[in-house]
């Protein structure tokens, strides 16, 4: 239950697609969803998070989309670009006074040319 | 550089060693998260700590690991009588308080190599 199922793995997309990660959960009582992105050697770096009153949330190039009654969330990147090529993971944690995120496995994503 | 501060970066200890893991957060920042990626892995949690106490530790293994974050200097992981199963990467993240909605930020974390 204090799991959180990301897909795919890994994910290549030519220059200007657009990537999407999936990522679902058990647990209902999580109410925030954030994503990070890692870069080889370095550490996760917030981009965007959601909470379960909004089905979606855009910041610059990178949307969240949230179905609650599905308990899934998806990050879509617009427009990418060479330099988006790194490792997504989606986290998930409950409203218990502090962020005790449970990660998603990651998504390697290779954005070419 | 105001961002958390990991040391060291890199790490080898040969098994039975000890291992001694750095963290500072953030400035302003009395909140300390510990995580451990397994390659190929997501990050799990380890333990969350403020001045001088542990608050949650329900990921951290019962034997060999131990946390603090004293009232002054870093926050320090200890693994004790280290064994292959311990090569990970150990990130710290910071938050400014208390509260489900203070977003953490990373450090870019300590590489553990067991010999």
């Amino acid at each position: 239950q204090q799991q959180v199922k990301q897909s795919p793995q890994s994910l290549i997309v030519q220059k200007g697609g657009i990537p999407i990660i999936n990522c679902a959960y058990e647990n209902t009582a999580f109410d925030y969803f954030p994503w990070y992105q890692q870069f080889p050697g370095k550490g996760p770096a917030l981009l965007i998070a959601i909470r379960p009153d909004v089905s979606e949330k855009k910041e610059g190039r990178f949307t969240i989309s949230f179905n609650k009654s599905a308990k899934q969330f998806s990050l879509h990147i617009m427009d990418s670009q060479p330099g988006d090529s790194a490792t997504y993971f989606c986290a998930a944690s409950k409203d218990t006074g502090f962020q005790k995120l449970v990660f998603g496995t990651g998504t390697r994503l290779l954005v070419s040319p | 550089n105001a961002g958390v501060m990991q040391n060291p970066r890199h790490l080898v200890r040969r098994r039975g060693q000890e291992a001694r893991l750095r963290c500072s957060p953030m400035k302003g920042h009395s909140h300390v998260y510990w995580y451990r990626q397994l390659p190929e892995e997501g990050l799990k949690f380890m333990v969350y700590l403020q001045k001088e106490n542990i608050i949650d530790e329900s990921g951290m293994p019962k034997e060999r690991f131990s946390a603090e974050f004293p009232k002054e200097g870093p926050s320090i992981l200890r693994i004790q009588q280290v064994v292959r199963g311990d090569s990970a990467a150990y990130f710290c993240a910071s938050s400014p308080r208390e509260g489900s909605n203070q977003p953490q930020h990373f450090g870019d974390g300590t590489r553990l190599s067991i010999l």
